[in-house]
């Protein structure tokens, strides 16, 4: 299995909102990552997980808030967010020379 | 601070017309990726290209590296309607977790 899924594809959320999006894995990869896109953008890295604990945190606001519950899965728990913050939501793991892109999430919040 | 640049970030071509898209990067790294992306999707990996001299080619698209001039480039051959998207490369964040820095993207249109 050489896919890493997201969930939900599409979300739309008010401002007063919780919502989370979901990752999932099962490549063994130990390293799992959370990037932003916005349109017209590259990619930007929110966070990044090793062995399941946090190891890079790029100054995003608390508003966004990831968890990994274990080596396979990764959530980001949204919560307050500002329209600015629409975009799409892409999770990606390594293998040791590759990184390996879900399908994202594409959120919008009014 | 690891930057990545590429040009053009717009391209328009003819079918069957080649060009090459250029990607530069400021420090060492011996691994560059190139992604396709259609509007609305995800990132396609298109080449893994890992030493110096590397070249991979898959279709019209053909990549190489030159790590001592910290440059690779897209070569598209004959270009046809079906290779319109935005094309990223991206090295690794060396000293890092391993996650990737992209240049700003290359948007291509190609006309018949």
């Amino acid at each position: 299995d050489t896919e890493v899924t997201q969930t939900p594809k599409h979300l739309v959320m008010g401002m007063t909102n919780k919502k989370s999006l979901k990752c999932e894995q099962h490549m063994g990869h130990r390293a799992m990552y959370w990037y932003k896109q916005k349109a017209k953008k590259p990619p930007e890295l929110m966070f990044v997980y090793s062995y399941e604990k946090l190891s890079i945190n790029e100054s995003v606001p608390s508003r966004f808030s990831p968890e990994c519950p274990n080596s396979s899965l990764l959530n980001l728990h949204l919560h307050a967010l500002q329209p600015e913050d629409s975009a799409l939501y892409l999770c990606a793991t390594r293998s040791y020379n590759e990184q390996f892109f879900g399908p994202g999430t594409r959120l919008t919040v009014l | 601070e690891l930057k990545v640049e590429q040009n053009p970030l717009f391209l328009s071509m003819q079918e069957g017309k080649n060009y090459t898209i250029y990607c530069n990067y400021s420090t060492t790294s011996d691994r560059l990726y190139w992604y396709r992306q259609d509007p609305g999707k995800s990132l396609e990996s298109l080449f893994v290209l890992l030493s110096n001299g590397a070249v991979k080619q898959e279709g019209r698209l053909m990549a190489s590296l030159d790590t001592k001039a910290r440059l690779s480039t897209l070569h598209i051959t004959a270009a046809v309607h079906d290779l319109s998207a935005t094309y990223f490369c991206a090295v690794d964040n060396r000293g890092s977790q391993g996650n990737l820095i992209f240049g700003k993207g290359t948007k291509l249109s190609v006309k018949p």
